[in-house]
């Protein structure tokens, strides 16, 4: 079973900042996940990603296969970014391959 | 393209009821999938349907079941609830040939 963890668990920010939350996971996957999700428990896919990096806005995500490591950055923070961001590995076939780790509760403080 | 709907959004519930909770997904997606998500053991997976048929089930007792309608639609049921059933369930729906999730909103369920 994937081990997925992430840190940190939570992070409060200046507006402007640059943030870095972090996943790693123990077992080899086919695509890693990040999501968002706002107070009130909708959640957004931000990115679905195998390898390199994938950009979209301030957002950019990054993952290193051999490392078993990725990472995902918000560049130039605002307080709109506030959210718990979750990472989860997937290792192939349906729903059932995914691991989700326990999610960064990220701050973005004006 | 209308998103993914979850209905009830908010249920309390007492224990030793049973619950059913709705899901239709993004036209044109025929998969669909269910997670319960709670402070303690954040998102887990329950089920994954595809076509009306059950495709794959996580470690969840019994009493948690569903199923899927020729329109995609599906339903997931909770008999017997229990305090620790108290949660967020989510859906989740993909394209075919897509592994990318579509979430819903979600349902909060409370039992007390």
């Amino acid at each position: 079973k994937n081990e997925v963890e992430q840190s940190p668990q939570n992070l409060t920010a200046q507006e402007g900042e640059f943030i870095t939350i972090n996943c790693s996971y123990s077992v080899g996957i086919s695509a890693l996940h990040w999501l968002q999700q706002h107070p009130g428990g909708g959640i957004v896919s931000l990115f679905m990603l195998s390898s390199g990096k994938k950009k979209h806005g301030r957002l950019i995500a990054t993952i290193n296969i051999q490392e078993k490591h990725s990472s995902l950055h918000i560049t130039a923070s605002h307080p709109r970014d506030s959210a718990v961001y979750i990472c989860a590995a997937h290792q192939g076939g349906g729903a059932d391959g995914l691991t989700f780790g326990k999610g960064t509760h990220l701050i973005i403080q004006p | 393209k209308a998103g993914v709907t979850q209905t009830p959004r908010y249920l309390i519930k007492t224990r030793g009821q049973q619950v059913t909770l709705s899901c239709s997904p993004i036209s044109g997606h025929r998969s669909v999938s269910w997670y319960q998500q709670t402070p303690g053991q954040g998102l887990q997976f329950l089920f994954e349907y595809f076509s009306e048929t059950q495709r794959n089930k996580g470690n969840f007792p019994g009493r948690f079941s569903g199923r899927q309608f020729s329109n995609s639609r599906s339903e997931m049921n909770v008999s017997t609830l229990e305090l620790g059933d108290s949660a967020l369930y989510l859906c989740a729906s993909s394209s075919p040939g897509q592994f990318e999730q579509y979430f819903g909103p979600g349902t909060r369920l409370t039992v007390t």
